[in-house]
């Protein structure tokens, strides 16, 4: 059981470029969420997705996009990146999304942007 | 504004000291509050959760103390040892918002444990 899994771990954009960063999980979990971390600012929710074929905005949605074509993979992209966007990058996924489900987090992407 | 609110920031604590972390909430529909523990380089992680029907909850050397009448939550380490430095995490969940129940974060404590 791999859990929740991120590719890249590191990359290194110049401002303009596009990517596309992929979160797989193994849990056969509906819930998937896209976070960034930023010093001081704690977790912001970026996109979200309530199962296959669904995804939602979160606090933060300006600058990203998301697609949940498979249960089990949630992508998120950045058409046009920018500095404001270096961050670290989290993926997680849940059972469900009664709340108390517990939330399942890879191990980041940390993203800089020049 | 931040709905769920954290303190410290940043907390030193002695091995073998007390670490306390503080939540404060204004939202009364919040009824499931977890705290996630993260180490450097890695996600967060389920520590331990609580309900507001218990005031307590226990596990090995981390405790949650609920106050609902003070709408406060704090995240009680004893005994706390060199790898327990993380940053934490609370946060709390919305019974109303149906399957768009998310977690809403504080903005974290970085616990740095000296030996």
């Amino acid at each position: 059981n791999a859990g929740v899994t991120q590719t890249p771990k590191f990359r290194v954009l110049k401002t303009g470029q596009s990517m596309t960063l992929l979160c797989a999980q193994d849990m056969n979990h509906e819930y998937m969420y896209w976070y960034r971390q930023d010093p001081g600012m704690g977790l912001r929710l970026i996109h979200y997705s309530v199962g296959e074929g669904t995804t939602a905005k979160g606090e933060v949605p300006d600058g990203y996009n998301v697609s949940r074509l498979k249960k089990q993979n949630f992508l998120l992209g950045l058409e046009s990146a920018a500095p404001s966007q270096t961050s670290v990058y989290f993926c997680a996924s849940s059972y469900g999304g009664k709340g108390t489900d517990t939330q399942y987090f890879g191990p980041g992407t940390r993203l800089t942007v020049l | 504004q931040q709905q769920v609110k954290q303190s410290p920031q940043s907390l030193i604590v002695q091995k073998g000291g007390i670490s306390i972390i503080n939540c404060a909430y204004e939202n009364t529909a919040f009824d499931y509050f977890p705290w996630y523990q993260q180490f450097p380089g890695k996600g967060p992680a389920l520590l331990i959760a609580i309900r507001p029907d218990v005031s307590e909850k226990k596990e090995g050397r981390f405790t949650i103390s609920f106050n609902k009448s003070a709408k406060q939550f704090s995240l009680h380490i004893m005994d706390s040892q060199p790898g327990d430095s993380a940053t934490y995490f609370c946060a709390a969940s919305n019974r109303y918002a149906g399957n768009n129940r998310k977690l809403i974060w504080g903005l974290g404590t970085s616990l740095a444990v000296n030996p």
